[in-house]
C-alpha cells in the first residue's frame, strides 16, 4: 500500500510558540490531504481538506488562522498550529489520496502527538 | 450531511471467538465508500475492509468480513477466530464520492477486547 509519512511523531512546546507538522506522501502523488485532530479515546475529528496549490478547505468550527495549512507539492502538506496553547495539546494525524485514482481509501500517516506546555 | 454512528462503546471476546461490530450511518448519497479501520495502541490507522456500496456482496478479508444492508444503512463488521492481536479501537468510515471532496467520515469507535 501507499505510504504516507508524518514528521515529527511527538513534539513539546512552550505556550504561545508556534509548531509545523509536515505530512508526505512517499511513494505516490497526493492532490488532496486530509488533515485530523484526535483526543484521547475519541474519534477523528476532520479540521481540514488540504488541496495541492490552492487554499485549504477548514471545518465549520475550526479556526483556519490558529491552524495554518500549506499543501505546495503534490507530495508534501504542512499544519501549523501558531500561538499554541495547552487546549491545543492533541493527536493530529493527516491522510492522503492517490492522485488521479477515483476510487481509492485515504493513506493515513503514523500521527503527531501535541504537547503544549 | 453524513453520519457515522457506533453504538457499542467497549465490547471483549473471547479468544478464537466470533464477534460484530454495529456501524450505522445516515446519507442522501448513493455513491459511497464505508470502511472499517483498526487503531491499536500506536494510533497508527490501519484499513481493515473496504465496501462499495454500488456492490450487493459483502467484503471479505481473511478473518474479517461485513454485512452491509444498503437499504437500512447498517455496515456491521464480524471478526472470526479473534485473535489477541486484534484488540484495538475500530473505527467505521464513511467516504462520499460524488460530493464532499472525498473526506472521510467516522464514528466513535468501538474498544474491542480479545481476552486469552
Amino acid at each position: 500500500g501507499a505510504v504516507v509519512s508524518q514528521h515529527p511523531s511527538r513534539v513539546i512546546c512552550k505556550s504561545g510558540t508556534s509548531v509545523k507538522i509536515e505530512c508526505r506522501s512517499l511513494d505516490f502523488q497526493a492532490t488532496t490531504m486530509f488533515w485530523y485532530r484526535q483526543f484521547p479515546k475519541q474519534s477523528l475529528m476532520l479540521m481540514a481538506t488540504s488541496n495541492e496549490g490552492s487554499k485549504a478547505t477548514y471545518e465549520q468550527g475550526v479556526e483556519k488562522d490558529k491552524f495554518l495549512i500549506n499543501h505546495a507539492s503534490l507530495t508534501l502538506s504542512t499544519l501549523t498550529v501558531t500561538s499554541a496553547h495547552p487546549e491545543d495539546s492533541s493527536f493530529y494525524i493527516c491522510s492522503a489520496r492517490v492522485a488521479g485514482r477515483a476510487y481509492t481509501e485515504a493513506f493515513f500517516g503514523q500521527g503527531t502527538r501535541l504537547t503544549v506546555v | 450531511a453524513q453520519t457515522v454512528t457506533q453504538s457499542q462503546p467497549e465490547m471483549s471476546v473471547q479468544e478464537a471467538e466470533t464477534v460484530t461490530l454495529s456501524c450505522t450511518y445516515d446519507t442522501s448519497e448513493n455513491n459511497y465508500y464505508l470502511f472499517w479501520y483498526k487503531q491499536p495502541p500506536s494510533r497508527q490507522m490501519i484499513l481493515v475492509i473496504r465496501q462499495e456500496a454500488y456492490k450487493q456482496q459483502n467484503a471479505t478479508e481473511n478473518r474479517f468480513s461485513v454485512n452491509f444492508q444498503k437499504a437500512a444503512k447498517s455496515f456491521s463488521l464480524k471478526i472470526s477466530d479473534s485473535q489477541l492481536g486484534d484488540t484495538a479501537m475500530y473505527f467505521c468510515a464513511f467516504m462520499n464520492i460524488n460530493t464532499g471532496g472525498f473526506k472521510t467520515i467516522f464514528g466513535a469507535g468501538t474498544r474491542l477486547f480479545v481476552k486469552a
